[in-house]
């Protein structure tokens, strides 16, 4: 089984409606990040999260929400899509306790909004 | 403000080496090395900390020069399951280990 899993893995959806992605994982981890990703532009950070109750804006925040229900449960929410979030997100993992802090990601999500 | 890697793209034949480049303007703490295959998530590759410290594949190599906060991948006798695109990762001193990456390098390895 995948250690980080990411629902849906594709999605259609109208400007204005809202939206979630969740993301979970098994590997025990506390820090857990989204990004996405668009064509030429690499992978952004749009928020991370070092434990439950801690929660930080990326470089791209506009436009996103999150939520930590729990340690292993890390959601993304778009209040009113728009078109130019059109994107693929991918969901990441890493262990404090890690000095190389390595990022484990999810198979992503790739989100259309028409 | 992101790295900046060089060359944007690259063709080789399968056995050929290649150097991937990532500069950043910024004082780094680490370095990180990740491939990404088309349709799929990004793989580690190789983590390079201030220091000398790091962590990779046998196959992989990688250096990373603190004063001129510059690191190359490089990748020698290439094969074609190295075909993909490389992203840097670079952390910098002080920024509570967050990842801002580049923009990528699209390497395809060819017959």
């Amino acid at each position: 089984d995948a250690d980080v899993t990411q629902t849906p893995r594709n999605r259609i959806t109208k400007t204005g409606k809202r939206i979630m992605l969740e993301c979970s994982q098994t590997k025990g981890h506390d820090r857990m990040y989204w990004y996405r990703q668009d064509p030429g532009l690499g992978l952004r950070l749009i928020y991370y999260s070092f434990d439950v109750k801690d929660i930080n804006k990326g470089e791209i925040s506009d436009g996103y929400s999150v939520s930590r229900q729990a340690q292993a449960k890390f959601s993304l929410s778009l209040e009113s899509a728009i078109p130019n979030q059109t994107a693929l997100y991918f969901c990441a993992t890493s262990d404090s306790i890690d000095i190389y802090n390595e990022q484990f990601f999810g198979p992503g999500t790739r989100l259309t909004v028409l | 403000q992101q790295p900046v890697q060089s060359p944007q793209a690259v063709i080789l034949r399968e056995g050929e080496d290649a150097v991937i480049n990532c500069s950043s303007s910024k004082a780094l703490y680490s370095v990180h090395w990740y491939r990404q295959k088309h349709g799929e998530a990004p793989v580690f590759l190789m983590i390079l900390l201030k220091g000398g410290e790091q962590k990779g594949h046998d196959k992989i190599s990688a250096s990373f020069n603190e004063k001129k906060q510059q690191s190359s991948l490089y990748l020698t006798a290439s094969q074609l399951s190295y075909s993909g695109t490389y992203f840097c990762g670079t952390e910098r001193t002080g920024t509570a280990s967050k990842l801002t990456f580049g923009t990528g390098t699209r390497l395809q390895v060819t017959l």
